[in-house]
């Protein structure tokens, strides 16, 4: 199964401020990566496929990048309803697996 | 609009079996394919396996050998049957269901959640 390492495991940012969140695949993944967003007690929810696609509904201050074994998330002028673990998932390789979360939290 | 919602019991004993069903509305069986998921704080987000709209399925090979996944699509239900329990196996399952985009149907990138059914294992 591929390794899905993400980092940090957790971060404190400010209202407004830029938040970049990494993950790390263990082998080439060839951009077959989603972002979801799980807060307290829900369920998770899409945010980016395909390394970068925005998923609908999704605010702009999200996106994505990367490519190769490399990927990010980066959320642009945080808000506080972004306060939630973030989720790496790889479907390029079958079983789909998870990174092991980024939990933000506001300072 | 589309909706998954599990549903199942919340106390389980170590060495029976779990019996999950996930009820949907918004869409056909025959069309999508549903997935069970769980999360655990010890394995965090775990792909269990897959029944697909033609009624195949596949399973994490870790599990297979426990996992069983049905469906009755005059009901809009699938069916999540796993055996042998242990208490490692306490965990939220949520049933999740893969998205067309652009004409391209991507079966794992999971779009729409049903609330999750918490599940204890107790020995």
């Amino acid at each position: 199964d591929i390794r899905m390492t993400q980092s940090p495991a957790s971060l404190s940012a400010s209202l407004g401020e830029t938040v970049n969140i990494e993950c790390l695949a263990s082998e080439d993944i060839y951009s077959d990566l989603a972002w979801y967003q799980q807060k307290p007690g829900k369920s998770p929810q899409l945010l980016i496929y395909n390394a970068n696609s925005l998923q609908n509904g999704v605010p702009s201050r999200f996106s994505g990048s990367g490519s190769g074994t490399q990927y990010s998330l980066k959320i642009n002028s945080l808000q506080s309803e972004d306060v939630a673990t973030y989720f790496c998932q790889q479907y390029n390789n079958y079983p789909p697996t998870f990174g092991g979360g980024t939990k933000l939290e506001l300072k | 609009q589309v909706q998954l919602k599990e549903s199942g019991p919340v106390l389980v004993q170590a060495s029976e079996t779990l019996s999950l069903t996930c009820t949907v509305s918004g869409f056909s069986l025959t069309n999508y394919g549903v997935i069970w998921v769980r999360q655990s704080p010890g394995k965090g987000l775990e792909w269990m396996g897959i029944i697909w709209g033609d009624g195949n399925t596949d399973y994490n090979s870790a599990l297979k050998s426990r996992l069983s996944i049905n469906r009755d699509t005059s009901k809009s239900q699938v069916f999540l049957k796993m055996n042998s329990l242990q208490t490692d196996d306490t965990a939220i399952y949520y049933c999740t269901r893969g998205e067309y985009y652009d004409g391209t149907y991507y079966p794992y990138v999971m779009d729409a959640w049903g609330q999750g059914a918490s599940v204890t294992v107790s020995s």
